[in-house]
């Protein structure tokens, strides 16, 4: 257990639809980045929050965004939903945003759109 | 975005066997990271590198931090079924995790 919580663990939506990933990091964590993975792209770093505040973006697309609020939490909304955009959303967190610590990954949500 | 060439795709081998696998990449990276992959499980960090030439061990597995900065290699010696798994290789240009690029991976099976 990397002590990063993702929920919902599956989930299938219809395209067009919205849906919302969240994820409680490590306890004292205060850097959460998002993940997709899908099997033609692998993993692919969407967006990095430190501490409420956006640090760095990835391929992220404009119908997806994302933000970490006061307890650190973080939500990733995906909108507009389409069947490309079934993967697996990673969240993942470490102390900061360097090097020097960790990054642990959660289980993973598995989204499926059809 | 970087590209990280990870081979071989897969592997099937039998209980017993040393493995290995690689990656490598057009550009320089400042930190190799392996990690593996479980059904239904995010990835897991193996082991990590920061200096080119570094050779690392965690247990069975080993990594080596290639001279040119442009690749790595892991090695599983006298593999276990438990070995079975999704490798992943990912590469830091700088020292944000922002900058994390990651391998396709290598699957990996192995048969008792």
């Amino acid at each position: 257990d990397s002590g990063v919580t993702q929920t919902p663990k599956h989930l299938i939506t219809a395209t067009g639809q919205r849906v919302t990933l969240r994820c409680s990091p490590r306890s004292g964590d205060l850097s959460v980045y998002w993940y997709q993975q899908s099997l033609d792209q692998g993993l692919q770093f969407l967006i990095q929050y430190y501490n409420g505040e956006e640090r760095a973006k990835g391929n992220i697309l404009e119908r997806f965004s994302a933000q970490q609020f006061p307890d650190l939490h973080s939500e990733l909304n995906l909108s507009s939903l389409e069947l490309g955009d079934s993967a697996l959303y990673f969240c993942a967190s470490s102390v900061a945003g360097g090097t020097g610590n960790t990054i642990y990954f959660g289980e993973g949500s598995w989204l499926t759109v059809v | 975005g970087q590209q990280l060439n990870q081979s071989p795709q897969s592997m099937f081998i039998q209980e017993g066997e040393d493995v290995s696998m690689n990656c490598t990449s057009s550009s320089i990276f400042n930190t190799w990271l392996w990690y593996k992959q479980d059904p239904g499980e995010g990835p897991v960090l193996l082991i990590a590198l920061y200096k080119a030439g570094e050779l690392t061990s965690n247990g069975r597995l080993t990594a080596q931090f290639g001279i040119t900065r442009k690749d790595s290699f892991l090695n599983i010696s006298a593999s276990i079924p438990s070995d079975v798994g999704i490798y992943f290789c990912a590469g830091l240009m700088n020292s944000g995790y922002s900058t994390l690029t990651f391998g396709k991976g290598t699957m990996l099976l192995v048969s008792p």
